[in-house]
């Protein structure tokens, strides 16, 4: 059972574009929500986490929004660079340290 | 702050050999870490829960025996794959929780992963 659904697959963008990646969850008892990157052959590193406490957090060019009533949660990334070209991925969990459940990823191709 | 380094990187070995990968959090303590897999192009399965000085708890599917989880302090955990197949190679993460640091506490922190390649 995938209770963490992500889309795009794939997703190509010019630099200095905005890349968009979208999840949805099942789970109501959720309540951690990471995104990471994982570049080939490395570990995923974690970019920016939000609660359901708020709506948006933004860190840099990237920003989280968070919507509960329809539980979804999205990833923007602002002024998108080559060297942002990457695997993403969405995460959840129902509390920070606990097992995190992943979406299937975003492959994201910066194009110069 | 908040490192986790895998030991080794990557490794190689033969049909029906063991293979133990280490997992160390260099910087902080970790009560709970946790075993993941990845095939090429895939997300992120999660294998076991690692929790120091206890058993580890295994995700559904996943063969305890083969698989054998050992956390025998706060910043070392091990993962040893036991008669390793060809079918077992694949690209094996751990990430350590670090139970008072990050923004949000309890945040995980992965590991730079190891990859497995059984002949």
């Amino acid at each position: 059972q995938q209770q963490v659904k992500q889309s795009p697959q794939s997703l190509i963008v010019q630099k200095g574009g905005i890349s968009i990646i979208n999840c949805a969850y099942e789970n109501t008892a959720f309540d951690y929500f990471p995104w990471y990157q994982q570049f080939p052959g490395k570990g995923p590193a974690l970019l920016i986490a939000i609660r359901p406490d708020v709506s948006e957090k933004k860190e840099g060019r990237f920003t989280i929004s968070f919507n509960k009533s329809a539980k979804q949660f999205s990833l923007h990334i602002m002024d998108s660079q080559p060297g942002d070209s990457a695997t993403y991925f969405c995460a959840a969990s129902k509390a920070a340290g606990n097992k995190l459940t992943f979406g299937g990823g975003t492959r994201v191709l910066v194009k110069p | 702050g908040a490192v986790v380094s895998q030991h080794p990187s990557w490794v190689i070995c033969k049909s029906g050999t063991s293979v133990k990968i280490e997992c160390r959090s260099l910087d902080f303590q970790a009560t709970t870490m946790f075993w993941y897999r990845q095939f090429p192009k895939q997300s992120l399965m999660l294998m076991a829960t690692s929790n120091e000085g206890s058993k580890a708890t295994y995700e559904q599917g996943v063969e305890k025996d083969k698989f054998l989880i050992n956390h025998a302090s706060l910043t070392l955990s091990t993962l040893t794959v036991t008669s390793a197949h060809p079918e077992d190679s694949s690209f094996y993460i751990c990430s350590a929780r670090d139970r008072t640091g990050g923004v949000f506490v309890g945040e995980q922190f992965f590991g730079p992963g190891t990859r497995l390649t059984v002949l």
